[in-house]
């Protein structure tokens, strides 16, 4: 069955240290995104792609970075972490049709000491 | 820029009590409308959408919401919650200008005494 997976589910680093999520699907959907999940906000959008070597900021894309070098993997970095980068992160797959139905992973808990 | 808003960020209810969760949006243009849940240790899935036709869409589990353009809302509504229903409801818009962005709400929380 097609998937979409995150890892790692869990991590803990220290401020300053850079941090690299990775985001795979095998829907093979053009469209991926990543949120981060923080309580009172829901889901924010950082940064999202349409296709391979297309990527767009989101509304808190400060600190994040992303490259599409293929269809099934957005990997998210973390240049250097801060304290406030600590979240639940979310990545997400969609087909690109009209309207688009977004498919989510299971999540990274990431903790920045 | 389009803003969702989720009136309720918590709510507690008794099993078969009826469910109504407030969901406005601001965006003058056509939009699509989703509706989706995040069962406790579970990934966010799709309850239901709406992008055309009848404003009343029936969705997974007994869900239903409401679209009423001019007031700029889509309710989720559910007329008896079981325990199960414990979770966090997040209401979402795609404008449809042609992108795929979707804007999420804050997110409410129900739980559902047994």
């Amino acid at each position: 069955d097609a998937e979409i997976t995150q890892s790692p589910r869990h991590k803990i680093t220290e401020t300053g240290r850079q941090v690299t999520l990775a985001c795979h699907q095998t829907w093979n959907h053009n469209n991926m995104f990543w949120y981060r999940q923080d309580l009172g906000h829901g889901l924010r959008l950082i940064h999202y792609s349409y296709g391979v070597q297309d990527t767009n900021k989101g509304e808190v894309s400060d600190g994040y970075s992303v490259s599409r070098s293929n269809t099934e993997d957005l990997p998210l970095t973390l240049e250097s972490a801060a304290s406030s980068q600590t979240s639940v992160y979310f990545c997400a797959s969609s087909p690109g049709l009209d309207p688009d139905t977004q498919y989510f992973g299971p999540g990274t808990r990431l903790t920045v000491l | 820029a389009q803003s969702v808003s989720q009136h309720n960020h918590h709510v507690i209810l008794s099993e078969a009590a009826s469910l109504e969760l407030g969901c406005n949006y601001s965006y003058g243009g056509t939009v699509n409308l989703f509706w989706y849940v995040q069962y406790p240790g579970q990934h966010l899935q799709l309850l239901l959408k709406y992008f055309s036709g009848d404003p009343l869409v029936k969705g997974i589990k007994g869900f239903e919401a409401e679209f009423i353009k001019s007031k700029f809302s889509f309710n989720l509504r559910k007329p008896s919650v079981q325990w199960s229903d414990t979770a966090e409801y997040f209401c979402a818009v795609n404008a449809n200008t042609g992108g795929f962005k979707t804007i999420f709400g804050a997110g409410t929380r129900l739980f559902v005494k047994a």
